[in-house]
């Protein structure tokens, strides 16, 4: 399809596990977004691509996670030593360009389960 | 950031038309308003956005207060599809700041038969 792909769609992990999640963007989109999602909240933003360049990342709650888009395209969110804190959807999102005056595309999201 | 407020909850009747609103009494010059929307287990679905100028698309129309610190989406006539979280959130014209735009909990729209 031509939409955003994440991947998995759902993952378990042991508490202290690392784990990788993969968002694949529609093809030629500039920006890309991660968000985190808790049960019966709105999604919290966690970082900004826009190609390679990771232009904000403050959203991050610690140091345990980590994203990269090394090629301007697909984007891995790591989370290192899981906690149970962690258990949430993740969704990543993607536009055609940055600025505020374009959509943005969400994937289906990655749930984590952190037991 | 600049935040938006919602009303937790609202209930329409099918083919009814709804007015779900939204306060961003913080909004800057260069924010967009942008409305989103999300059914069980999916991510959110973009629905309307604008600047100062109401808008009208498919889905919706969006209407933009004169000073900029309220907005309403209006969906025409409600159906059972559209039953979904709704959130209004801003992004920013540029691109360094566009990315970081604060969801809230948005409203949550029952629709009846």
């Amino acid at each position: 399809g031509a939409g955003v792909s994440q991947s998995p769609r759902y993952k378990v992990a042991k508490r202290g596990q690392d784990v990788a999640l993969r968002c694949d963007p529609i093809s030629g989109h500039v920006s890309l977004f991660w968000y985190q999602q808790a049960l019966g909240q709105g999604p919290e933003f966690l970082t900004y691509f826009q190609n390679e360049a990771q232009l904000d990342k403050s959203g991050l709650p610690s140091d345990r996670f980590f994203a990269e888009r090394p090629e301007g395209s697909v984007s891995t969110l790591k989370i290192q030593r899981t906690q149970q804190e962690d258990s949430a959807v993740y969704l990543c999102a993607s536009s055609l360009v940055g600025q505020g005056d374009t959509e943005a595309f969400f994937g289906q999201g990655t749930r984590l389960t952190v037991v | 950031d600049a935040k938006t407020t919602q009303p937790n909850s609202m209930e329409s009747n099918e083919e009814e038309p709804v007015h779900l609103p939204c306060n961003h009494s913080t909004i800057s010059g260069t924010d967009y308003i942008h409305w989103y929307r999300q059914l069980p287990s999916q991510g959110p679905e973009y629905v309307i956005h604008g600047l100062t100028s109401n808008v009208n698309n498919r889905m919706a129309s969006l209407a933009i207060a004169e000073d900029r610190k309220s907005s309403t989406l209006i969906l025409h006539r409600a159906t059972l599809r559209d039953a979904a979280v709704y959130y209004c959130i801003l992004r920013a014209w540029d691109n360094t700041n566009a990315g970081k735009s604060t969801f809230g909990d948005g409203t949550t729209l029952t629709v009846k038969p």
